[in-house]
């Protein structure tokens, strides 16, 4: 059983397109993330949430935008893509502060 | 807020060879601290983890590390390599105590094991 899931696992797409990423969690967590890995392998963070609220959003283009129906899911929405976009998205889960176990990433590749 | 510096960015080794990889982080409170394994196209696993305690802790595969407080220093060790662990170690940290979500990683260190 796959613990944190994501959908597409790989999604090219035009510059100026809208596009969405999933992410599912079965592991119980009360917590989810989205890191973005760029070119460089560097893994920042940009959002989570709490059982559904959001606590972490760092400084990230309003072009994205996460979004949580429930605790076991946070989708990651994307408007106006730009080439800089670019980049793995991983989703990731924990339970509170607790180790985060991440999922199998989404390469985005903007044309 | 709190930084992590791995300074070995590319690290090849030869089959049998001894590893130590170094991370350092910046902060004076509690921490907890991570290390992470990425093999090729694959996403992120645990290796190991410290949150108190015995200051040397053994994670998966062999690997270990001593968190050195002193030092502000979390590196990672493994007596003899393989072609297998191949793959690119990742350093993290967050910060203990509630409400302390945030995992802050290193730019990681690719290992490359020769055979």
């Amino acid at each position: 059983d796959t613990a944190v899931s994501q959908t597409p696992k790989y999604l090219v797409t035009q510059m100026g397109n809208d596009k969405s990423i999933k992410c599912e969690q079965n592991l119980g967590h009360d917590t989810m993330y989205w890191y973005k890995q760029d070119s460089k392998k560097f893994l920042k963070i940009m959002f989570s949430y709490n059982n559904k609220e959001l606590i972490i959003n760092e400084t990230v283009p309003n072009r994205f935008s996460p979004k949580s129906p429930d605790k076991a899911h946070l989708n990651l929405h994307i408007n106006s893509l730009e080439l800089g976009d670019s980049a793995v998205y991983f989703c990731a889960s924990s339970q509170a502060y607790d180790t985060q176990y991440f999922g199998p990433g989404t390469r985005l590749t903007v044309l | 807020a709190q930084s992590v510096s791995q300074h070995n960015h590319h690290v090849i080794l030869s089959e049998a060879a001894s590893l130590e990889l170094g991370c350092n982080y910046s902060y004076g409170g509690t921490v907890n601290l991570f290390w992470y394994v990425q093999y090729p196209g694959q996403h992120l696993q645990l290796l190991l983890k410290y949150f108190s305690g015995d200051p040397l802790v053994k994670g998966i595969k062999g690997f270990e590390a001593e968190f050195i407080k002193s030092k502000f220093s979390f590196n990672l060790r493994k007596p003899s390599v393989q072609w297998s662990d191949t793959a690119e170690y990742f350093c993290a940290v967050t910060l203990s105590g509630a409400g302390s979500y945030q995992l802050t990683f290193g730019k990681g260190t690719k290992l490359s094991v020769i055979p």
